[in-house]
């Protein structure tokens, strides 16, 4: 089956160190990615699609200056948190769809736990 | 804006018995929807996905979809202490996901 790859899986780091994160899908192109944060008991949020080849979308309240993100390639999506402070430690996903259809699952990466000294 | 919502939880059942998850939402366009389980620490997974009224099962599981009336469920037959999780619910459109229901099953 489709398998998207996230690396890291974990990162710590000082106070205003920049950290990428790196989100490959393996068998197939993904024109089309999603970042997700999830904080400790809460839900996935979504913070933006990645979109091959043009600008991210970002959701309402995420600083895309901030959440740097390049998809530059069918196969590659990249996260780049830009001087990270304590507040951005989180579990941070990505995932692509499995298809055009509506009706196809998401396939995700298996995260990338941030955590900023 | 478009929601799903789900009762958080904690929810629980004892081994064997039947859990029951409810998701509602707020689009009307939603095609498709999508039950993942997530342990703790763990990325989401998908157990089932749904996009005609009715129900469809699968092993232990049977989600259920009514478009009317904006709901979708999911049943877990014969629970087992490897259930507990936290459940979401998501639909296609952006998958916003619910904020997910924390199911534990006592042995």
């Amino acid at each position: 089956g489709a398998v998207v790859s996230q690396h890291p899986s974990w990162v710590i780091c000082k106070s205003g160190t920049s950290v990428k994160i790196e989100c490959r899908s393996l068998d197939f192109q993904a024109t089309t990615m999603f970042w997700y944060r999830q904080f400790p008991k809460q839900s996935l949020m979504l913070m933006a699609t990645s979109n091959e080849g043009s600008k991210a979308t970002y959701e309402q309240g995420v600083e895309k200056d901030k959440f740097l993100i390049n998809h530059a390639s069918l196969t590659l999506s990249t996260l780049t948190v830009t001087s990270a402070h304590p507040e951005d430690s989180s579990f941070y996903i990505c995932s692509a769809p499995g298809g055009a259809s509506g009706n196809q699952p998401q396939h995700f990466g298996d995260g990338t736990r941030l955590s900023i000294l | 804006q478009k929601e799903v919502e789900q009762n958080s939880g904690p929810l629980s059942v004892p081994e064997g018995a039947i859990a029951s998850l409810n998701c509602t939402y707020s689009d009307r366009g939603s095609q498709s929807f999508f039950w993942y389980r997530q342990y703790s620490g763990k990325s989401p997974e998908l157990i089932m996905f749904i996009y005609s009224n009715g129900d469809k099962e699968d092993g232990r599981f049977t989600a259920q979809l009514n478009k009317a009336s904006q709901y979708v469920s999911l049943l877990i037959r014969d629970s087992q202490p490897s259930d507990s999780a936290t459940y979401l619910c998501a639909g296609y459109d952006k998958v916003i996901f619910g904020p997910g229901t924390s199911l534990s099953v006592i042995p």
